[in-house]
């Protein structure tokens, strides 16, 4: 596609429950990124995949985060045991080798 | 303290109006600078890319980058009231892969 695509746009969904989050990034490119935008912040790093492996998980900020990447394309953010705390967008960004990250609009996920 | 300071706002000018957004950083390492445009409930839009110090131009927007004070503007000419967004600034080390980011400047450009 001409950008990067996430899936659902929005997640509503009951503390404790498990929820997927799905990024497709621009065609080719070979590093792709997750963000977390809390509302009035600038975006914080999360994880960090060079082709399907994470490169740099040092952002995920406990074991209940958690993302693969298996064939080095689509991606998918898991987070087990949602809280209260976790409700915030979810952004994706990819980037071909070391130039400028392209972010998808983002998952916006609410945890009630 | 954050390592990348941006100062929040709102700032509101008038249409026409030539604009400053500014951010601080503390790390060093930092090489790359980025500013990225945001609309409400869309994601960060790239604007402007730059790796040394001094001045890149494109178009209406100027990214000024001033590594031994470590300070960074971007300069908006001629606002429009489609400028009105979040702007973003974001900067990463030569290995270039998490970008860091600064909390956003909300901008207001009035008609």
């Amino acid at each position: 596609g001409a950008g990067v695509s996430q899936t659902p746009s929005n997640k509503v969904t009951e503390k404790g429950k498990y929820v997927e989050l799905r990024c497709d990034p621009i065609s080719g490119h070979t590093a792709l990124y997750w963000y977390r935008q809390s509302l009035g912040q600038g975006p914080e790093f999360l994880i960090y995949f060079q082709g399907t492996g994470a490169a740099d998980d040092s952002g995920l900020p406990n074991d209940r985060f958690f993302a693969v990447r298996p064939e080095g394309s689509v991606s998918t953010l898991k987070i087990q045991r949602t809280e209260r705390g976790d409700s915030a967008v979810y952004l994706c960004a990819s980037s071909w080798r070391n130039q400028p990250q392209h972010f998808g609009d983002g998952t916006r996920l609410s945890i009630l | 303290q954050k390592e990348v300071e941006q100062d929040p706002g709102p700032l509101s000018v008038p249409e026409g109006a030539i604009v400053s957004l500014n951010c601080t950083y503390s790390n060093s390492a930092f090489q790359y600078f980025m500013w990225y445009r945001q609309y409400s409930r869309k994601g960060p839009e790239l604007l402007m890319y730059t790796y040394s110090s001094g001045n890149k131009e494109d178009g209406r927007f100027t990214a000024q980058v001033d590594k031994s004070s470590k300070y960074i503007s971007l300069f908006i000419r001629d606002s429009q009231p489609s400028d009105s967004a979040t702007y973003l600034c974001a900067m990463t080390t030569p290995r270039g892969n998490m970008l860091t980011f600064g909390g956003g400047t909300r901008l207001m450009v009035k008609p």
